[in-house]
């Protein structure tokens, strides 16, 4: 057990919807990591939340946004849902997230498919 | 620009082989490397890493050096079992700007037969 938590662990839904994913970083930790797992292009670096202000932004599409709150969890949340943002998604958290050795720990991820 | 090559899977083994997952890597600076495995059906555990040339992370039995003559962090393990079976991905990061981003490999699934 990493100390990272996300719900809901399956969500299931229809193109066209919006859906929020949810994060709870490990005690302690200041910085909150989004990842997206799918087959055709693997884990890509989403978005990064440094203590509730946006560090840094990947392959995130303009249909997807975040947030991460006072209390240091973080929202994820993707709109006008397409068949290809089925995928697993992962939260990962560090200390810091301001040094290359600062080791990131992953959630279990949430699975969306979307119908 | 900065990217993990590894090997392609799937790789299969009987328990008690030897195990060698090749990585190499692209990369301006001096990243930090790491390993990671995904279980069936379970997130990415960090398994082992190294933050400079000629570290050696180890962890349960695995192990992998950081060479930086060779841009390689392969991972090693002198005895398979059963419950090593699962996909292990090889994945860098330093600091880009203001982020420490992991960029990962495309992942090596691993299957351990009795």
């Amino acid at each position: 057990d990493s100390g990272v938590t996300q719900t809901p662990k399956h969500l299931i839904t229809a193109t066209g919807q919006r859906v929020t994913l949810r994060c709870s970083p490990r005690s302690g930790d200041l910085s909150v990591y989004w990842y997206q797992q799918s087959l055709d292009q693997g884990l890509q670096f989403l978005i990064q939340y440094y203590n509730g202000e946006e560090r840094a932004k990947g392959n995130i599409l303009e249909r997807f946004s975040a947030q991460q709150f006072p209390d240091l969890h973080s929202e994820l949340n993707l709109s006008s849902l397409e068949l290809g943002d089925s995928a697993l998604y992962f939260c990962a958290s560090s200390v810091a997230g301001l040094a290359a050795t600062d080791t990131q720990y992953f959630g279990p991820g949430t699975r969306l498919t979307v119908l | 620009g900065n990217s993990v090559t590894q090997m392609e899977g799937p790789v299969t083994l009987s328990e008690e082989a030897f195990l060698t997952i090749n990585c190499t890597y692209t990369a301006t600076g001096y990243p930090s490397l790491f390993w990671y495995v995904q279980y069936p059906g379970e997130g990415l555990q960090l398994l082992l890493k190294a933050t400079k040339a000629d570290d050696k992370g180890s962890n349960k039995g695995f192990e992998a050096t950081y060479r930086k003559e060779t841009t390689s962090f392969h991972l090693e393990k002198g005895s398979v079992q059963v419950s090593d079976s699962a996909v292990y991905f090889c994945a860098l990061t330093f600091i880009y700007g203001a982020t420490n981003k992991l960029i990962f490999g495309t992942g090596t699934l691993l299957a351990v037969q009795p």
